[in-house]
């Protein structure tokens, strides 16, 4: 039974489309992630949803729009794909424990290879 | 200044020795410090997690903690061919605890 689940696994697309990646988490956790891993394997954080409200917006092109309908559920959606959005991209959750032990700790899930052509 | 930072490697440790990879981060103020593990074409997985100054063991791994240094370190002992992996050094931003930062990881290849 996974705990993050991603899909597509695959996504190939041309330049200009518009593609959503869904994620879902069976954890309880309140906290989901997009992470996106570049081919340099940088791992940088995108978005973060507590509890279906966003707390965390990096420094992301506004063709990138998140979605969480419920803390479970986290989808990313692309706009007008370009080239450089090809990558991995991870979704990930984890539960605040107040700094305590496991506070913060990731579980991502297998990952959605976008390539643009 | 990155935030965190790591040395890309690759780092090649001989079978059963013991292999040291360190990480140090800008942020005084991050209170979270984690070890993760990616093999190639996988997604990262959580190996130690640590949370105050010292020392924490499981198994072949210790992750040491100096925050007067801003360091954290990862060893392992006995390594295995198994071990061969990009190690992600990761560390919670000051201003959001849920704000997880990585290092670029650490390539490791133990040779048998």
């Amino acid at each position: 039974d996974t705990a993050v689940s991603q899909t597509p696994k695959y996504l190939v697309t041309q330049m200009g489309n518009d593609k959503s990646i869904k994620c879902e988490q069976n954890l309880g956790h309140d906290t989901m992630y997009w992470y996106k891993q570049d081919s340099k394997k940088f791992l940088k954080i995108m978005f973060s949803y507590n509890n279906k409200e966003l707390i965390i917006n990096e420094t992301v092109p506004n063709r990138f729009s998140p979605k969480s309908p419920d803390k479970a559920h986290l989808n990313l959606h692309i706009n007008s794909l370009e080239l450089g959005d090809s990558a991995v991209y991870f979704c990930a959750s984890s539960q605040p424990q107040g700094g305590g032990p496991g506070a913060n700790v990731l579980t991502f899930g297998a990952g959605s290879r976008l390539t643009v052509l | 200044q990155k935030e965190v930072e790591q040395n890309s490697g690759p780092l090649s440790v001989p079978e059963g020795a013991i292999a040291s990879l360190n990480c140090t981060y800008s942020d005084r103020g991050s209170q979270s410090f984690f070890w993760y593990r990616q093999y190639s074409g996988k997604s990262p997985e959580l190996i130690m997690s640590i949370y105050s100054n010292g020392d924490k063991e499981d198994g072949r791994f210790t992750a040491q903690l100096n925050k007067a240094s801003q360091y954290v370190s990862l060893l392992i002992r006995d390594s295995q061919p198994s071990d061969s992996a990009t190690y992600l050094c990761a560390v919670n931003s000051p201003g959001s605890a849920s704000k997880i930062i990585f290092g670029s990881g650490t390539r490791l290849s133990i040779r048998p």
